[in-house]
């Protein structure tokens, strides 16, 4: 059965400091996608990226990095040089390409305190 | 970007009332919607799949009398709470999809329901 594991259920950061969110998911299908959301206090849900199986290449987007590997299964997300405004819930979800329908399983999520 | 737009974004309403919910998408066809549902510091959890056109595809232990979905264009959905119950306070959230898993998924921003 497919899951999404985020152990880690609160971190607490300094800002500037260098965090990483952990993300282990677990399927039997050879093509899935991954997703990583940030949800603020306000609610909503922003994408963050979407990572196909066959796509093990580490992706860089400003402060934010991406490491994918299959062999453990993990696609783990760093935020560099943090600050306030990255505190968030920040959701690593998977999606099975068997499903062909776009339908998320999500983590447990993992609260993100950037203090000043 | 493809937006979806859900609304109300907060609703307070009495026990035994019912209460509809919104998700419309605003520049594309969504052939799939999905309604998830999200307790305080919780996951998201997927409550139903609702198809363009066909009945909606409810996730075990999601009561489908209790939680009606309607999908009755390519562009709007909606979540109906029949008779409404404190227990079913929540924080309700759609997505949208154009077909394949390979496509971002598009979030409106939440129906906090309070039922008092």
């Amino acid at each position: 059965a497919q899951k999404v594991t985020q152990a880690q259920t609160e971190i607490s950061v300094v800002e500037k400091e260098d965090v990483t969110l952990d993300c282990v998911y677990e399927t039997r299908d050879t093509t899935y996608y991954l997703f990583w959301y940030k949800q603020p206090p306000s609610g909503e849900l922003v994408f963050l990226i979407r990572r196909n199986s066959f796509d093990e290449q580490n992706e860089i987007s400003g402060r934010y990095s991406w490491n994918f590997q299959k062999s453990t299964s993990s696609f783990n997300f760093t935020i560099t040089a943090s600050q306030v405004v990255d505190s968030a819930v920040y959701f690593c979800a998977l999606s099975e390409e068997k499903s062909n329908t776009g339908k998320l399983i999500f983590g447990q999520g993992t609260t993100l305190q950037v203090k000043p | 970007g493809a937006v979806v737009s859900q609304h109300p974004s907060r609703v307070i309403c009495k026990s035994g009332t019912s209460v509809k919910i919104e998700c419309r998408s605003l520049d594309f066809q969504a052939t799939t919607m999905f309604w998830y549902r999200q307790f305080p510091k919780k996951s998201l959890m997927l409550m139903a799949t609702s198809n363009e056109g066909s009945k909606a595809t409810y996730e075990q232990g999601v009561e489908k009398d209790k939680f009606l979905i309607n999908h009755a264009s390519l562009t709007l959905s909606t979540l109906t709470v029949t008779s409404a119950h404190p227990e079913d306070s929540s924080f309700y959230i759609c997505s949208a999809s154009t077909g394949p898993s390979a496509s971002p998924l598009h979030f409106g921003n939440g129906t906090r329901l309070t039922v008092t």
